[in-house]
């Protein structure tokens, strides 16, 4: 059964003040690593698509790593409008339905 | 239309009414997913359509009726909801199994936001 666990729960930021959020996953035949940032009372919108160990991505001030066990999604010189819920998922080789994390809150206050 | 849309994006029901939400994908995907989420919870998978199958969660209740007259729309029936069932529900779309590599990505739309009352 593939698993993913987010860390931390919550997270608070000064604006400007770096930092990284956790992904640990477990899956049999990665297929594909998903994040997400997802606003109150919206729908997750669509930030990478992660593939193979080594991988990363770039969009703004984020940046998204993946290892053979856990990605990072990094947030640089974050800003207040960086607020938001960050969900992560996996699609294993098993199934099409991808397992989703309970994800990270962040705030970042100016 | 682009993306995922749903209707109502809000939605305020007795507990004796019947209603339905409305999902429609225009990524021409062929698989389709309604999604519960309740206030400070992970989103919890209710059912699946795709062309090779039907996934349902087997804790989700028979008050809720899932319905997929093809791959682009999918309807969530509500019949004598209870006030436990007021949360965003969400749909979302994405290709199916058997695709090729970098058609993964699963879409989600704006939402639903369900009250009972």
């Amino acid at each position: 059964e593939d698993q993913v666990t987010q860390s931390p729960e919550a997270l608070r930021l000064q604006e400007g003040e770096s930092s990284s959020l956790n992904c640990s996953y477990t899956v049999s035949g990665l297929r594909g690593l998903f994040w997400y940032r997802q606003d109150p009372g919206k729908g997750p919108e669509f930030l990478f698509t992660l593939y193979s160990a080594g991988e990363e991505k770039e969009k703004e001030r984020l940046k998204a790593t993946l290892t053979k066990k856990e990605s990072f999604l990094h947030i640089t010189a974050p800003k207040p409008e960086d607020s938001a819920t960050y969900l992560c998922a996996v699609r294993g080789g098993g199934s099409y339905i991808p397992t989703f994390g309970r994800g990270t809150s962040l705030i970042v206050h100016p | 239309e682009t993306g995922v849309t749903q209707t109502p994006r809000h939605l305020v029901m007795g507990m004796t009414n019947k209603k339905s939400l409305k999902c429609e994908q225009h990524l021409g995907h062929n698989a389709m997913y309604w999604y519960k989420q309740s206030a400070k919870k992970p989103l919890e998978l209710m059912f699946v359509y795709s062309l090779e199958e039907r996934v349902e969660n087997n804790s989700v209740p028979s008050r809720f009726s899932p319905e997929c007259p093809n791959s682009s729309h999918l309807f969530l029936h509500l019949h004598t909801l209870q006030p436990e069932d007021s949360a965003l529900y969400l749909c979302a779309s994405s290709q199916g199994r058997f695709k090729p590599r970098g058609q993964e990505t699963q879409y989600f739309g704006p939402g639903t936001r369900l009250l009972v009352l």
